[in-house]
């Protein structure tokens, strides 16, 4: 089946500095891809929908200057949190629209701690 | 607009006990599809089932169950003879529109005793 592969699944950074996270799909071109975050047990809230080729689409009150997506290619997308401060730790998980089927296939997340 | 409620924050349960986990959606399009997902403690989500707006049977897969009832707007899951390893975050979740967007409720979390 389709396969997401979802990178770092950990990271610390110091305050101020800046995230990369990589979402890839690996058996498939994924035209349209979603970033999650999740706060502990909380639901998982859609921040953006990221299209190849063309500019994110944010959701309401998610700051676009801060997590800046990337998705360049049709097996890559990236979510970048500038500037990161302690209040933007949590968990994000990607997710790619599988072709030729109405789901979802979802990265393995990532757990960001900004100390 | 999208909606997807799951009231139930927690539930509770002992080993071998059917339990059902609710979920109730809401949205204007004719068109949609419901999901539900496992979430274990690692945080990875598991697809457990997709089913669209018209396609109304209920389904069994093993020890699983679902009731989708558009009268009712309800797309309910129960697990049968449960086990501590269902233990886990249940999400169900709708997609429904041209984005493509998956709205995810908040959430019933299920604890298995054993």
């Amino acid at each position: 089946g389709a396969v997401v592969s979802q990178h770092p699944s950990r990271v610390i950074c110091k305050s101020g500095t800046s995230v990369k996270i990589e979402c890839r799909s690996l058996d498939f071109q994924a035209t349209t891809m979603f970033w999650y975050r999740q706060f502990p047990k909380q639901s998982l809230m859609l921040m953006a929908t990221s299209n190849e080729g063309s500019k994110a689409t944010y959701e309401q009150g998610v700051e676009k200057d801060k997590f800046l997506i990337n998705h360049a290619s049709l097996t890559l997308s990236t979510l970048t949190v500038t500037s990161a401060h302690p209040e933007d730790s949590s968990f994000y998980i990607c997710s790619a629209r599988e072709p030729g089927l109405y789901g979802y296939t979802f990265g393995s997340g990532t757990r960001l701690t900004v100390v | 607009a999208q909606k997807v409620t799951q009231a139930q924050t927690e539930i509770s349960v002992v080993e071998k006990e059917d339990v059902t986990l609710d979920c109730v959606y809401e949205t204007r399009d004719t068109t949609y599809y419901l999901f539900w997902y496992k979430q274990p403690p690692s945080g990875e989500l598991v697809f457990l089932i997709r089913r669209n707006s018209f396609d109304e049977q209920n389904e069994i897969s093993g020890r699983y169950s679902w009731n989708f009832q558009k009268s009712t707007s309800s797309f309910n899951f129960t697990i049968t003879a449960s086990q501590v390893v269902d233990s886990a975050v249940y999400f169900c979740a709708l997609s429904s529109g041209n984005t493509g967007k998956l709205i995810f409720g908040q959430g019933t979390t299920l604890q298995v005793k054993p």
